[in-house]
């Protein structure tokens, strides 16, 4: 069954550094990747996803992503973080029927000033 | 286009109560979609729907029923909360599976004591 593990549940991180917020994925076929972003008391929204093509992805809100097929990762980066990033990030795959998302646990972006 | 609504916002259950949770999209979406999130937990798919008239369990779907009559409309239904079922439930819907992005609703915070 694919899965995918998001190796940080917290990251704090200062205003205008760069962030990158990990993400693995365990899949014997091929793969679509996502992720959303849940800013507090809202439902998720997409981020970004790889379907095919280019490895790097942009997203919205200066994101982007890196797949990378030998590692099974699907790294998420920004170089410069604002305060309005801080929010919940997931990371998900499709199941192989492709009917359902399944999604990991999720990585707690906190920007400080 | 209002997208994914779900209503009510907010609900306090008591023990053995029932209630249903309202999800309505406008977007002529085939799939549809309940899951719930707790903290530190992700979210677990509840059920979902890939046409009026079929539904199909997820990976939580016991205590919930969830029917789909109409393309817009796909209410999900607790039959004796416990509290356990204490959590954010959010809907969401697709044009199709595997590599289309699912749009969510704002959620319902649900509370059974």
């Amino acid at each position: 069954a694919q899965s995918v593990t998001q190796l940080d549940s917290q990251v704090p991180v200062f205003e205008e550094a760069p962030v990158e917020l990990r993400c693995n994925y365990s899949s014997s076929v091929s793969v679509y990747l996502f992720w959303y972003v849940q800013y507090p008391n809202q439902g998720l929204q997409l981020l970004l996803k790889y379907l095919s093509g280019s490895t790097l992805v942009k997203g919205i809100n200066g994101f982007e992503a890196e797949f990378n097929k030998s590692q099974t990762s699907f790294h998420l980066r920004k170089p410069s973080v604002h305060i309005s990033d801080t929010a919940e990030y997931f990371c998900a795959v499709p199941n192989n029927a492709g009917n359902m998302l399944t999604f990991g646990g999720g990585t707690r972006l906190m920007v400080k000033p | 286009n209002a997208g994914v609504t779900q209503t009510p916002k907010f609900r306090i259950l008591k023990i053995g109560q029932s209630m249903t949770l309202q999800c309505t999209q406008d977007m002529n979406h085939n799939y549809m979609y309940w899951y719930r999130q707790d903290p530190g937990m992700g979210l677990k798919l509840i059920y979902y729907s890939v046409g009026a008239g079929i539904t199909d369990k997820g990976e939580v779907p016991n205590g919930y029923n969830v029917s789909r009559s109409t393309t817009e409309d796909f209410p999900l239904r607790l039959e004796l909360a416990a509290p356990s079922q204490t959590s954010v439930y959010f809907c969401a819907s697709s044009y199709d599976g595997g590599g289309y992005e699912q749009y969510f609703g704002p959620g319902t915070r649900l509370t059974v004591t």
